[in-house]
């Protein structure tokens, strides 16, 4: 699976939309984008994944670079309740392999 | 659906004793995954499971350390002998395949420290 690169953390004004970046530069065609968060003392929670079109969901937005070489992930009004860590996933989608590798991720905090 | 159930939430051991973490997974989900998470390492995934067959085994960190999962309902991760270092945050997860989504469910985690 890809390496990717993300900011050791963000912060964003409570209400404005929060974007993070991803730098994936060594993506391969079959690949797929995904993000998870992690707030404070819980589990990991999913959030959306793509392939090469944008993707929008009901917590977030994915934008992908036409390259795909970077994304963007866009929390279009952040709340106080979104400062998380954020973990950006590149894995193939096919195969037998099914294990999802997390990195350090962005600590994205949300400042009223 | 409840989600994915841990127990217990929080165990504080001694060296050299046994410990056994629990998980049931969401009804339905056919994988399941048992991760570790600490600040030095971050997350790692230890072992995962396929229609309750292991898979892939291979972050489990020493023979000290072994998963079961004898039905579709309930795994286990059990530890012995426990070690200091082994104090983590055990999560586990499961999952449905469909399509190219991966989406993992995660459980509110067991906090194990050995004292």
């Amino acid at each position: 699976d890809a390496k990717t690169t993300q900011p050791p953390s963000m912060d964003c004004a409570e209400g404005r939309a929060a974007n993070l970046p991803c730098n994936h530069s060594t993506i391969s065609g079959n690949e797929y984008v995904y993000w998870y968060r992690q707030i404070h003392s819980q589990g990991p929670q999913y959030i959306i994944h793509g392939l090469k079109n944008n993707e929008t969901n009901e917590m977030a937005s994915l934008i992908i670079t036409e390259d795909r070489k970077s994304s963007t992930l866009i929390l279009p009004h952040a709340t106080l309740r979104d400062t998380a860590v954020y973990y950006c996933i590149v894995r193939f989608s096919g195969g037998s392999n099914y294990k999802l590798t997390f990195g350090k991720g962005t600590l994205l905090t949300v400042n009223p | 659906d409840a989600g994915v159930i841990q127990s217990p939430r929080h165990e504080v051991t001694e060296m050299g004793q046994e410990v056994t973490l629990r998980c049931k997974p969401i009804s339905g989900h056919d994988y399941l995954f048992w991760y570790r998470q600490t600040m030095m390492r971050g997350l790692e995934l230890l072992i995962y499971f396929n229609n309750n067959v292991p898979i892939d085994d291979s972050g489990m960190p020493e023979d000290r350390f072994s998963a079961k999962m004898p039905n579709a309902s309930f795994s286990t991760l059990k530890i012995q002998p426990s070690e200091p270092r082994d104090s983590a945050v055990y999560f586990c997860a499961s999952s449905l395949r469909s399509g190219s989504s991966y989406e993992q469910y995660f459980g509110p985690g067991t906090r194990l420290t050995v004292t």
